[in-house]
């Protein structure tokens, strides 16, 4: 089965400091994965994908992520934090297993806390 | 271009009653999916639709359904409401059925069931 995994419910880091919310996956194939973003009482917004190609993707509002094969992660980062990156973070993985569909698996979610 | 837009934003209806929420998928955008949150079980997936057909459905009782119009527009119902049902529910589009797509979001729709 297909999953994806973030391993910290909660990140804190100092505005102007690097950040790294972590996710992990399991999937059969070739994953597609995708960072997303949640604002209190707001829907999710697209951060940024990997589908193929240079490991290092770069996304909206300054992050990026890096997908590591051999480690089976694609942990999302941000050279300096800005208190306004304070949010929900979800990983999730395309449901390769559902052919075309566009079923995305969602990570629990991490809460990133960025204080001035 | 307009994202995804959702309605109602806010309601809340009484156990048993039945509810429908409505999706405009972005512009040129034909297929829309939905999925559920909720504190306990995350962000789950309800089904898909693609050019008026149901492409995948996620393991939720037969109280969830719903359909796509010719115009790519999407409503899901719930019918029998329990008080498990109350959540954001959020439907997202995409272009086509190429696996690459990325996958946009509305802002969601809360129901709280009393």
């Amino acid at each position: 089965a297909q999953s994806v995994a973030q391993p910290e419910d909660q990140v804190n880091v100092a505005e102007g400091n690097p950040l790294t919310v972590k996710c992990t996956y399991s999937v059969s194939g070739n994953p597609y994965l995708f960072w997303y973003v949640q604002y209190p009482n707001r829907g999710l917004q697209f951060l940024l994908k990997y589908i193929t190609g240079d490991n290092l993707v770069k996304g909206s509002y300054g992050f990026e992520a890096e997908f590591n094969k051999s480690q089976t992660s694609f942990h999302l980062k941000k050279p300096s934090a800005l208190v306004s990156d304070s949010a929900l973070y979800f990983c999730a993985v395309r449901d390769r297993g559902s052919g075309n569909t566009g079923k995305l698996i969602f990570g629990q979610g991490t809460t990133l806390q960025v204080k001035p | 271009k307009a994202g995804v837009t959702q309605t109602p934003r806010y309601l809340i209806k009484t156990r048993g009653q039945q509810v429908t929420l409505s999706c405009s998928p972005i512009s040129g955008h034909r297929s829309v999916s939905w999925y559920q949150q909720t504190p306990g079980q995350g962000l789950q997936f309800l089904f898909e639709y693609f050019s008026e057909t149901q492409r995948n459905k996620g393991n939720f009782p037969g109280r969830f359904s719903g359909r796509q119009f010719s115009n790519s527009r999407s409503e899901m119902n719930v019918s029998t409401l329990e008080l498990g049902d109350s959540a954001l529910y959020l439907c997202a589009s995409r272009p086509s059925d190429t696996l690459g797509n990325t996958i946009y979001f509305g802002e969601g729709s809360w129901l709280t069931v009393v």
